[in-house]
């Protein structure tokens, strides 16, 4: 049972571009969201985490929205990059200990 | 610095075998988890160890198993291979237990025939 549920499964868009992906949990008891950047053959690398009493949080074209009573949160990749092209995933915890994941977006740039 | 290493890259294994895979955490990391990868499935929490003691344990059948050496160094062992166990398995090491931020390995992909 999937405890944070992701979507689109996958998306394209045009170079300068906007993805969005969005995410929702049921457990209140998370206090913890990364998001997770995966290129094929590699691990997944830490992108961007938020915390529930922050409702944006921005690094560089990646932001992060927050909205804690719909439990739900979502990443916008602002002027989208061939490079960008990866699958993402959000995630949520409680202090720290065993991640959930959610399954997934493989967002594709089209230059 | 070295990122999380993570051996054999690749195994081929037939049902029934067992395997043993190793995870080399950054230097200074403490604490390393494991994951399983699957297209079906996702992402999912196998074990947490640190200090040389399982801390933390997810949903999967006790012939997952792992360990923890004095370097930090993790093997996890998978007894009795099932087709359904065929996946990339990931390790990923933080700085201690319950470290938010986790630091993953490329993987080891497991095709059990």
């Amino acid at each position: 049972q999937q405890q944070v549920k992701q979507s689109p499964q996958s998306l394209i868009v045009q170079k300068g571009g906007i993805s969005i992906i969005n995410c929702a949990y049921e457990n209140t008891a998370f206090d913890y969201f990364p998001w997770y950047q995966q290129f094929p053959g590699k691990g997944p690398a830490l992108l961007i985490a938020i915390r529930p009493d922050v409702s944006e949080k921005k690094e560089g074209r990646f932001t992060i929205s927050f909205n804690k009573s719909a439990k739900q949160f979502s990443l916008h990749i602002m002027d989208s990059q061939p490079g960008d092209s990866a699958t993402y995933f959000c995630a949520a915890s409680v202090l720290g200990y065993k991640l959930s994941f959610g399954a997934g977006t493989t967002v594709t740039v089209r230059a | 610095k070295a990122g999380v290493t993570q051996t054999p890259r690749y195994l081929i294994k037939t049902r029934g075998q067992q395997v043993t895979l190793s995870c080399s955490p950054i230097s200074g990391h403490r604490s390393v988890s494991w994951y399983q990868q699957t297209p079906g499935q996702g992402l999912q929490f196998l074990f947490e160890y640190f200090s040389e003691t399982q801390r933390n344990k997810g949903n999967f059948p006790g012939r997952f198993s792992g360990r923890q050496f004095s370097n930090s160094r993790s093997e996890m062992n998978v007894s009795t291979l099932e087709l359904g166990d065929s996946a990339l398995y990931l390790c990923a090491s933080s700085l201690r237990q319950g470290n938010e931020k986790l630091f993953f390995g490329s993987g080891t992909q497991l095709s059990v025939l």
